[in-house]
C-alpha cells in the first residue's frame, strides 16, 4: 500500500467554526508532513512529525493545532480561522532519514480544500 | 535568498518532443536530496524522481530522467517523448539532511503538452 488518504476532500467553514483534517499512511513511515499550499504557489511547511513527535513547527499560528495519535495518523486542528487560511492542506509522509534508507521521498496525500468564510 | 529556483514560470511544447524542465539549488550541506514532483489540476503531489548528492549517475524512472550538474548546482529534469498527459505544474524540491526534514520547493513550471 503505498497510499496517504486525505479527509475530508473538501472543507468550507466560517471563522468561529472548529474543525479537523486527518491524514492516514499505512507505508510504516516514521515521518509525517502538513503543508499549505495557495494557489499558483508552491506547497509550504508546516509541521514535522517524527516518531510521533513533533519535530519542526515553522512558526504556524496557534490557530492550528496538530496532533499525531499514532505512527499512522496525522491530524491538523483547525479553530478560529480566517479566509486568508483559504488554501490546499497537503499532507504527506516518508522514511525517517535516520533510517539510513531510501531516498527519504514525500509521498503526498490527494490534499483538503479548505475555504473559510 | 531562494534555495530552489525554477526560471520557466510556464511552457508550451508539442506532443512526442523531449521537454527539459530547469532547476538550480543552493545549499551548503553536503549531503542533499532533489526530487521533481508532478501536481495535475486535481492537486495530488506526484513523485516523479529523487537525486542524491552522492549519487555518481543521473537517475532515470521510466521517461523522465536527471540531469544533474552537481558544479553548477543544476538538476533539470528532463521528459522525452511528451504526452498530452504529462500538462501539469512540475516542482523541482529539496531536502538537506543536515537541516529540517521537510521539502523546500522551487515555484514551478507550468507545463502544456500541445497536440
Amino acid at each position: 500500500d503505498t497510499e496517504v488518504t486525505q479527509t475530508p476532500k473538501h472543507l468550507v467553514m466560517g471563522m468561529t467554526n472548529k474543525k479537523s483534517l486527518k491524514c492516514e499512511q499505512h507505508m510504516g513511515h516514521r515521518a509525517m508532513y502538513w503543508y499549505k499550499q495557495k494557489a499558483k504557489k508552491p506547497p509550504e511547511l508546516m509541521f514535522v512529525y517524527s516518531y510521533e513527535k513533533l519535530s519542526i513547527n515553522e512558526s504556524v499560528p496557534s490557530r492550528f493545532s496538530p496532533e499525531c495519535p499514532n505512527s499512522s495518523l496525522l491530524n491538523l486542528h483547525l479553530h478560529a480561522l480566517q479566509p486568508e487560511d483559504s488554501a490546499l492542506y497537503l499532507c504527506a509522509s516518508s522514511q525517517d532519514l535516520r533510517a539510513g534508507t531510501g531516498a527519504g521521498e514525500q509521498f503526498f496525500g490527494p490534499g483538503t480544500r479548505l475555504t473559510v468564510l | 535568498a531562494q534555495k530552489i529556483t525554477q526560471t520557466q514560470p510556464g511552457m508550451f511544447v508539442q506532443e512526442k518532443e523531449a521537454v527539459t524542465l530547469d532547476c538550480t539549488y543552493d545549499t551548503s550541506d553536503p549531503s542533499y536530496g532533489l526530487f521533481w514532483y508532478k501536481q495535475p489540476s486535481s492537486g495530488e503531489m506526484i513523485f516523479l524522481i529523487y537525486q542524491g548528492s552522492y549519487d555518481q549517475q543521473n537517475a532515470t524512472e521510466g521517461r523522465y530522467s536527471l540531469n544533474f550538474q552537481k558544479a553548477r548546482k543544476s538538476a533539470n529534469l528532463v521528459i522525452s517523448a511528451s504526452q498530452l498527459g504529462d500538462s501539469a505544474m512540475y516542482f523541482c524540491a529539496m531536502r538537506e539532511r543536515g537541516g529540517a526534514d521537510g521539502l523546500t520547493f522551487g515555484k514551478g513550471t507550468h507545463l502544456i503538452i500541445q497536440p
